[in-house]
Order: C-alpha cells, then structure tokens, then sequence
C-alpha cells in the first residue's frame, strides 16, 4: 500500500517562472491537505481540498498560488511568478476522513508526503 | 482561526530522562490532538494523537494527557534515547473541518 506520494522532491526554478507541485493521496484517500514550512519553521495551512473542490483555502495567498484536485490524477498545486520568498518545502498530506457524517466519528488522521522542497534562485 | 502554541522551543535532555512538550490551544471546538516527529530533511510523522473524549493516552514511552478546561495537551516521552532526537510538532483539529493548525515545534536533542 503506497504512501502519500509528492513529486518532483526537488525543484529548482528561477524568478518569475512558474512551479508545480503533485500529490497522489494515499489509496482511498479523497481528501488533501497542502502545508508549507519555511526553514526551521512549523507547518503552515494552505489549502484542503477534495476532489473537484476546494473547502478550504484560507491559508493560501490570492495571488499567484492556486490549487487543484482533480477527479482523476494527482493534486496539483501552482505557484505562478516564483519569487525567492517561496521557497520552502511543501508537504502534502492526505486522510481518510469521512464525509461529514452525522453520528459518525470522523477520523483526521493525516499521513504526509515526502515534502518538496522547491528553490527560487 | 485557531491558534497553537508550543513550548519550549528546544529542549535538551540526557538520555534516560523524561522529555515534556506543552500545547495550548484556543478554539475549544477543536477534538483532535495529533503529535509528529519530523526528523531533518524528512516528512513529518504521527507518533500519537487523542481525541476530546480522552484525558490521557498512552503508546510504550510516549504518553499524551489532554485539558479540554484549560485547552491544553502535553506529549511525555519517557526513558529518551538518542534516536528520539528530533523536532516535534503539535497540532488541533476539528474533525469536520479538515485542516489542522500546528505549533512552531520543539526541537529535542537527548545526548548520550
């Protein structure tokens, strides 16, 4: 049973191109969760997603970041105009929590990604 | 939002020795506790977690006790070893929102 899989784990880009990141959630995981961590920093919120919707995007700039989970194929997240403050690694998380189920108690567990750690030279 | 803080920053212990990292949380909604252990360059991983309807919990060396009063949560490591040297992130959750927010972590170092 793989694992939360991110690619690429490496990504080196210059100023003003453009990066994208991928995630494959865990097998039966419908629900991701995008995080960044600056260096020896805690995780930060971007983005939850499910499939073909965003839920929450709260924690995500409004400009030049945008997020995508599609019906098929990985979660992609894009940043547009990379500039040098993005670089970080950015972690990708799935869980299998339940639809919001009345009577049910929802499991949030999250399992991480391996993380990419993206330079902007 | 909710807000997480952590404490200390750095803690460094012999081996052997108890390790205590304290949470405080503030959105008293929240009812799930998970703790990771991010080793250097790697993902984070979960070592334990509780959910509001449970005041202790406990996984060999590692214990986690939960305050839903005083909205705070500790994780316990006991008997240290080296190999427990790591940084160590709390985070809170309500379970139907999804996300969890996490402290800035605790970065333990057990010396031989």
């Amino acid at each position: 049973n793989a694992g939360v899989m991110q690619n690429p784990r490496h990504l080196v880009r210059r100023r003003g191109q453009e990066a994208r990141l991928r995630c494959s959630p865990m097998k039966g995981h419908s629900h991701v969760y995008w995080y960044r961590q600056l260096p020896e920093e805690g995780l930060k919120f971007m983005v939850y997603l499910q499939k073909e919707n965003i839920i929450d995007e709260s924690g995500m700039p409004k400009e030049r970041f945008s997020a995508e989970f599609p019906k098929e194929g990985p979660s992609i997240l894009r940043i547009q105009q990379v500039v040098r403050g993005d670089s970080a690694a950015y972690f990708c998380a799935s869980s299998p929590i339940s639809p919001l189920g009345i009577g049910k108690d929802t499991d949030n567990e999250q399992f991480f990604g391996p993380g990419t750690r993206l330079t902007v030279l | 939002g909710e807000n997480v803080e952590q404490h200390p920053s750095t803690l460094s212990v012999q081996e052997g020795d108890s390790a205590v990292i304290k949470c405080t949380y503030s959105d008293s909604a929240s009812n799930y506790f998970p703790w990771y252990k991010q080793e250097l360059g790697k993902r984070p991983q979960l070592i334990i977690d509780i959910r509001s309807n449970v005041g202790e919990k406990k996984d060999q060396r590692i214990a986690v006790t939960l305050n839903k009063t005083a909205k705070h949560f500790s994780l316990h490591i006991t008997e240290t070893q080296p190999e427990d040297s790591a940084v160590y992130f709390c985070a809170s959750a309500y379970t139907n929102a999804g996300k969890s927010t996490f402290g800035d972590g605790t970065t333990l170092t057990v010396k031989p």
